[in-house]
C-alpha cells in the first residue's frame, strides 16, 4: 500500500511569489492535514480537509490556503511568500472517523526555501 | 488551551543505555496521546499511541504509559541502539471530531557506539 506522497520534495522560491504544494493521501483515507515545521516554532497545524471541506484551521494568515479534490488529493497554496515561510511542510492522511485515536500517516514533506 | 511539553534536548547516550524522554500535557477531557519519530530528511512516523488512562503503548522496544493523574506520557526504552538516533515528538489529539494533533517541540536523541 503506497504511503502519503508529497510533491515536490524541494522548492526554492523568491519573496513575493506564490507556491502550490501537493499531497496524495493513502488510498481510502479521506482526511488530509497540513503542518508547518520550523526549527523555531516546531510543528504547527495549518488546516485539515475532509471530503473536500475544510474542517479545521490553525492560526495562520490568509496567505495560506488549501483545498481537497474529490479523490482526496490535497493542495496547499502560499501567496506573497515571505522569508519566514521557509519551512518543511508536512501532509498527513488518516481514515478520519473523527475519533481522537485516529492515526495520522505523514508524508516525507516538501522543503520550501524562500530567498 | 491544549498543549504538550517535552524535555529539552539533545539527549546523548551510549549504545545499550536506558532512555527516558519526558512528556507532559495539558488538555481537557481524555485526549489520545502519541509518540512520533522523525529520522533525518524524513517525515514523521508513528511510534506508539495510547488512547485512555493507564494504557501502555509499545513498539520496537519503546514504551509509554498514559498517566492521567500526572498528565504524563514518558517515552522509555531499555537499551538504545545507534539506529534510534532521531527526533522524537510527543503529541496529543483532543477527543473531538476533526481536531488537530498538537505536538511538543521535539527531543533530539543521539546514540553513539
Amino acid at each position: 500500500k503506497a504511503g502519503v506522497t508529497q510533491t515536490p520534495r524541494y522548492l526554492i522560491k523568491t519573496r513575493g511569489q506564490q507556491v502550490t504544494l501537493s499531497c496524495s493521501p493513502i488510498s481510502g483515507h479521506r482526511s488530509v492535514s497540513w503542518y508547518q515545521q520550523t526549527p523555531g516554532q516546531g510543528l504547527q497545524f495549518l488546516f485539515e480537509y475532509f471530503s473536500e471541506t475544510q474542517r479545521n484551521k490553525g492560526n495562520f494568515p490568509g496567505r495560506f490556503s488549501g483545498r481537497q479534490f474529490s479523490n482526496s488529493r490535497s493542495e496547499m497554496n502560499v501567496s506573497t511568500l515571505e522569508l519566514g515561510d521557509s519551512a518543511l511542510y508536512l501532509c498527513a492522511s488518516s481514515l478520519s472517523t473523527g475519533a481522537a485515536n485516529t492515526e495520522a500517516f505523514f508524508g516525507q514533506g516538501t522543503r520550501l526555501t524562500v530567498v | 488551551g491544549n498543549s504538550v511539553t517535552q524535555m529539552e534536548g539533545p539527549v546523548t547516550l551510549s549504545e545499550e543505555a536506558f532512555l527516558t524522554i519526558n512528556c507532559t500535557y495539558t488538555a481537557t477531557g481524555y485526549p489520545s496521546l502519541f509518540w512520533y519519530v522523525q529520522y533525518p530528511g524524513e517525515g514523521l512516523q508513528l511510534l506508539l499511541k495510547a488512547t485512555k488512562a493507564d494504557d501502555k503503548g509499545s513498539n520496537k522496544g519503546f514504551e509509554a504509559t498514559y498517566r492521567k493523574e500526572t498528565t504524563s506520557f514518558h517515552l522509555e526504552k531499555g537499551s538504545v541502539q545507534v539506529s534510534d538516533s532521531a527526533v522524537y515528538f510527543c503529541a496529543l489529539r483532543a477527543n473531538q471530531a476533526g481536531t488537530a494533533l498538537i505536538f511538543g517541540k521535539g527531543t533530539t536523541l543521539s546514540v553513539s557506539s
